[in-house]
């Protein structure tokens, strides 16, 4: 299974710090997404990032890769309350990705 | 419609009746997904349709579940004589083509069995 685990499962922080959460898959890939989810409803594609590339930024969002480990991690910087969710990693080598359980992140204003 | 669209967004059902869920993807995607996500778990797999090809219905549990896609568009789930364990949120997702690993999922039905 190319299954994505991420950790830790739950992660509470206070506004303004960064959080990080990390992605560990099994076998080789073509990429690893990383999704947000709110309130258990979809899912929002945050960041793709391919087996080529070690690291990506979007916005507030760092993400990087080492496909020696097998390994990811999302570094959301100075973070908001509105960043409350579940984040999911995705890792992609066929046509169907395979998401973990999630981290649930809780931003405290 | 601009992004996925999922109906009804929450369905309460007694054990024993047959269910239908829809996903209206996004228009032009050819990927269309059906997964299942149960409280506080990742999500699981169930179904994948691609264009005319014929779907992957690996992650199906069992024979009560069955999918179609019709006219390469709106797909429905149906789930025959539901059990409690089937109560779960199912999320639809789509894809194009050419970007194939970058879903765009649907708010999601939230199915209860009581």
């Amino acid at each position: 299974s190319q299954q994505g685990e991420e950790d830790p499962q739950a992660l509470s922080i206070q506004e303004g710090e960064n959080a990080t959460m990390n992605c560990s898959y099994k076998t080789s890939i073509n990429n690893l997404q990383w999704y947000r989810q709110n309130s258990g409803r979809g899912l929002v594609h945050l960041i793709l990032i391919r087996s080529n590339e070690r690291e990506k930024h979007s916005g507030r969002l760092r993400v990087t890769l080492d496909t020696s480990k097998k390994s990811s991690s999302l570094l959301i910087t100075a973070s908001r309350a509105a960043d409350t969710a579940s984040y999911f990693c995705a890792a992609g080598g066929s046509y169907i990705p395979t998401f973990g359980r999630g981290t649930s992140l809780i931003v405290h204003p | 419609g601009a992004g996925v669209s999922q109906s009804p967004s929450n369905k309460v059902t007694e054990k024993g009746k047959d269910v239908e869920l829809r996903c209206d993807p996004i228009s032009g995607h050819t990927a269309l997904y059906w997964y299942r996500q149960s409280l506080g778990q990742g999500l699981e797999f169930l179904i994948y349709f691609q264009g005319n090809s014929a779907p992957d219905k690996s992650g199906l549990p069992s024979d009560r579940f069955s999918a179609e896609r019709t006219g390469g568009s709106v797909s429905t789930l149906t789930i025959q004589r539901t059990q409690q364990e089937d109560s779960a949120v199912y999320l639809c997702a789509s894809s194009s083509r050419a970007r194939v690993d970058e879903q765009f999922f649907g708010p999601g039905t939230r199915l209860t069995v009581l």
